[in-house]
């Protein structure tokens, strides 16, 4: 079965610093691995999708790579900002119709 | 503008009585999935469905029924409910099973 890990479970970092959240998986049989932000008390927003064939994403201020042979994905946000708090959580579709979430990071950006 | 609406958005209800959890998506997907969301457990799939009249099970299907007689929605039924599902549950839509995914509002549900 898919595992899929989010290490660090917490992150705090003052403004302007750049933010790295990384996302590892047990199996490199994926379809394609996608980044959510999540607010408190609020649903999932799709913040970028790599398919298994690419090797990055980027959309604005946000990069996210993947390398399926270690079975790892980063997502980079550059100069964060305190909007950019939340929790930041990656999903792989391992089978088709069949997404793995890893527990998320939650990110706090201090003014 | 493209939607996911999940109603109702909090819910309180006792042991054993029905109830139904509506989805509805105005973006034409044939994908919709359920999946329920727990402290220290994270996001699992309940069920899913790629088409209309064709569904199945996901991770945590116990307990849970669905139905996908039209594509726009996706129902969530819990026949009898008992208070290990009292959980915070979203619907997703997309276009296909291997797609980017949009995520409704979420229902926060209390069984007692």
């Amino acid at each position: 079965k898919q595992e899929v890990t989010q290490i660090p479970a917490a992150l705090s970092v003052p403004e302007g610093e750049n933010l790295v959240l990384n996302c590892s998986f047990t199996d490199s049989a994926i379809y394609n691995l996608q980044w959510f932000r999540q607010d408190p008390g609020k649903g999932l927003t799709s913040l970028l999708l790599i398919q298994s064939s690419q090797r990055e994403q980027t959309s604005g201020r946000l990069n996210a790579s993947l390398d399926k042979s270690s079975g790892r994905s980063t997502l980079y946000i550059a100069a964060s900002q305190p909007g950019d708090s939340a929790t930041y959580l990656c999903a792989v579709t391992y089978s088709w119709g069949k997404l793995q979430f890893g527990a998320g990071t939650q990110v706090v950006v201090t003014p | 503008e493209a939607q996911v609406t999940q109603n109702p958005r909090y819910l309180i209800t006792v042991t054993g009585k029905k109830l139904t959890v509506t989805c509805s998506q105005n973006m034409n997907h044939e994908y919709m999935s359920w999946y329920r969301q727990d402290p220290g457990l994270g996001l699992r799939q309940i069920y899913y469905s790629m088409n209309v009249e064709v569904t199945d099970k996901g991770d945590v299907p116990e307990g849970y029924k669905v139905s996908r007689k039209e594509k726009r929605n996706f129902p969530l039924i819990l026949e009898s409910p008992s208070p290990n599902q009292t959980s915070l549950y979203f619907c997703a839509t997309s276009l296909t099973g291997g797609t980017e995914a949009f995520f409704g509002q979420g229902t926060r549900l209390t069984v007692v």
